[in-house]
């Protein structure tokens, strides 16, 4: 497609529950990112992909996450054992590559509630 | 990556220009200005980055002072459609940092008829 996919749009989940969220990213772009966005906050890096390859995880803020790319393309965040801070929404974006002058295309996000 | 700071919130008139301050002092040498805008339950939206030079797209006008210490993103002629929060970050070009943009509060623009 045009742009980057995120499924679902919404997910609402039941604390202690195990959740996958979706990323398409444009098609042929190899950098891919994940980013969280808490209420009223500009959006908080969580990892990101060259390629299949995680080659920066820095910000996932525990062992309960976990993000994976198989061939390249399509990529799916893994929570486990949801919390109800975990609720945010989650935003995925693309790039063509990692020259600066490419920029990033974000999704509009999975927007993920624990009760 | 370089600190920058916003202002939290501003207004503008429809049709005016729209000037967005962004203080980044500590910027290096290496390091670009980068805005993006996030409109209400949307991703963020890349608008324009630049490294020395004022930068000019269809979208906004990037002013970059000599010093590099501050810049400010000009939207021409500002629509009702232009309100939304501007993100300034500033990330180095290459290297281990390459991966991410580190977001702050950014500037709530409010565009008003």
């Amino acid at each position: 497609g045009a742009g980057v996919s995120q499924t679902p749009s919404n997910k609402v989940t039941e604390k202690g529950k195990y959740v996958e969220l979706r990323c398409d990213p444009i098609s042929g772009h190899t950098a891919l990112y994940w980013y969280r966005q808490s209420l009223g906050q500009g959006p908080e890096f969580l990892i990101y992909f060259q390629g299949t390859g995680a080659a920066d995880d820095s910000g996932l803020p525990n062992d309960r996450f976990f993000a994976v790319r198989p061939e390249g393309s399509v990529s799916t965040l893994k929570i486990q054992r949801t919390e109800r801070g975990d609720s945010a929404v989650y935003l995925c974006a693309s790039r063509q590559g990692i020259d600066p002058n490419y920029g990033y295309t974000f999704g509009s996000g999975t927007r993920l509630t624990v009760v | 990556d370089a600190k920058t700071t916003q202002p939290t919130s501003m207004d503008c008139a429809e049709g005016r220009a729209a000037n967005l301050p962004c203080n980044h002092s500590t910027i290096s040498g290496n390091e670009y200005v980068y805005w993006y805008r996030q409109i209400h339950s949307q991703g963020p939206q890349y608008i324009i980055h630049g490294l020395k030079n004022n930068e000019t797209n269809e979208m906004a006008s990037l002013i970059i002072t000599e010093d590099r210490k501050s810049s400010t993103l000009i939207l021409p002629h500002a629509t009702l459609r232009d309100t939304a929060v501007y993100y300034c970050i500033v990330r180095v070009g290459g290297g281990t940092s390459y991966g991410k943009l580190t977001f702050g509060q950014g500037t709530i623009l409010t565009v008003h008829p």
